[in-house]
């Protein structure tokens, strides 16, 4: 069965440093997000993305934050300046199309901001 | 504000029947979906509901109540796979889920 994957499964960075999350959504599918869960907490979203652009962000997703699709297979999230506030599960999820309801979620990358 | 709201803790015991509900407040309302999350695990989908009513798919069913901004999750012939996190989430008209505060399901033998 098709699914989200995502790399690494966890990093460990130094405050101020940049990082790069990658996610490979499914194949057909034309809708991305990111969403991050702190320890213990909700799921929250940060940002949709179709057809190369952002369709909506959050506040959370200030400008320390960027999404790229590099490739036809590629779907990243940049955090360009780290906080210590910023550590957290990042989860990426895709969706087939418009009128489809359901989010695939991939495994996520826990990262540790020091 | 938005907001979701659900009960943070629900036990049963093997082969019960459990309710989960969930009330929302929020901006925008276009569906209510369910997620299932086990521990270090990402949300997987469980349902959906866009119209009132119940929906069932094998042993979970979902219900939405659009007019009292309520849903629930029921679980039924409870498993001890079954305890995980469970959250509720609203499809807000620009396509993003609002996730809820989540449920921990202690399925006891």
């Amino acid at each position: 069965e098709p699914e989200v994957t995502q790399t690494p499964s966890h990093q460990v960075t130094q405050m101020g440093q940049e990082v790069i999350l990658r996610c490979v959504p499914i194949s057909n599918h034309l809708y991305f997000y990111w969403y991050r869960q702190i320890l213990g907490q909700k799921v929250e979203f940060l940002v949709s993305f179709y057809n190369n652009e952002i369709s909506e962000k959050s506040e959370i997703f200030d400008d320390q934050f960027s999404v790229e699709r590099p490739d036809g297979s590629n779907f990243t999230l940049k955090i360009r300046s780290t906080k210590l506030e910023d550590s957290a599960m990042y989860f990426c999820a895709s969706k087939e199309g418009d009128l489809y309801n359901e989010q695939f979620f991939g495994p996520g990358t826990r990262l540790t901001v020091l | 504000g938005q907001s979701l709201e659900q009960p943070s803790e629900v036990t049963a015991v093997e082969g019960a029947i459990v309710q989960i509900n969930c009330t929302y407040q929020t901006s925008g309302f276009y569906g209510l979906s369910w997620y299932q999350q086990h521990d270090g695990g990402a949300p997987t989908f469980l349902s959906y509901n866009g119209l009132d009513g119940l929906e069932e798919t094998g042993r979970f069913s979902s219900f939405l109540s659009r007019s009292d901004s309520y849903g629930y999750l029921l679980l039924q012939e409870l498993q001890m796979k079954d305890s995980a996190s469970y959250f509720c989430a609203v499809r807000a008209y620009t396509d993003k889920l609002i996730f809820g505060t989540g449920t921990r399901l202690q399925v006891f033998p």
